[in-house]
């Protein structure tokens, strides 16, 4: 099975803050993928990317950057961090020719 | 655009008893459909996938069936146990899709004693 880690697994920061969530999977995937999860909401797609240096918008992008510095690590920045943004976030990863997406053990992200 | 439609948010079950979870999807394209199962503090984890029409497929005690006719991949189980309470999602890739999943909204299910 695919390992993917995210770090921090938690992190609490306040209103305008900096914040950047880490994900690695070492599978040599070829996707991989931003989500965040709330109540009522279900798994909504924030970024993706299909290779080092590219990058994907997704569903809910909004307030989001990310970026693919390697085949292993994707990041996702929230440079200016709103209480609206506090979630659990996941990570994801699948590779070429297959559907199915590995998940890391996600991040909750508090923003006050 | 591609849709997933779970028309559950909670059921609830004694142990013991059979569950179906409802899963029906909007696509003009084939179909890749999938039931992921999320445990509580955890990631969530593929559970049954399927492509092919009126093929039961199998895993872990649970099933499903894609048919294509009625758009559907209902998530099934005879006798639910403890252990089985979660949050359950299905979700649906296809080439309209592009390189993303589509999920539903999700059907926590409880099992009691």
């Amino acid at each position: 099975e695919a390992a993917v880690t995210q770090s921090p697994r938690n992190k609490v920061t306040v209103t305008g803050g900096n914040v950047t969530l880490s994900c690695r999977q070492t599978n040599s995937h070829n996707y991989m993928y931003w989500y965040r999860q709330d109540t009522g909401h279900g798994l909504r797609l924030i970024h993706y990317s299909y290779g080092a240096g590219n990058l994907q918008i997704g569903d809910v992008p909004d307030g989001y950057k990310a970026t693919r510095t390697t085949q292993e690590d994707f990041f996702l920045l929230l440079e200016l961090a709103s209480p609206s943004q506090t979630s659990l976030y996941f990570c994801a990863s699948r590779d070429w020719g297959t559907y199915e997406q590995y998940f890391g053990p996600g991040t909750r992200l508090t923003v006050l | 655009g591609d849709s997933v439609t779970q028309t559950e948010g909670l059921v609830t079950l004694t142990k013991g008893l059979p569950v179906m979870l409802n899963c029906t999807y909007q696509t003009t394209y084939s179909p890749f459909l999938f039931w992921y199962v999320q445990h509580l503090n955890e990631a969530p984890k593929l559970l049954l996938k399927s492509s092919t029409d009126n093929k039961r497929t199998e895993h872990q005690g649970f099933y499903a069936t894609l048919h294509k006719s009625s758009s559907s991949f209902h998530l099934q189980k005879s006798s639910v146990q403890l252990s089985d309470s979660a949050l359950y999602f299905c979700a649906l890739s296809a080439t309209s899709s592009g390189q993303k999943l589509v999920f539903g909204q999700g059907t926590i299910l409880k099992v009691y004693l």
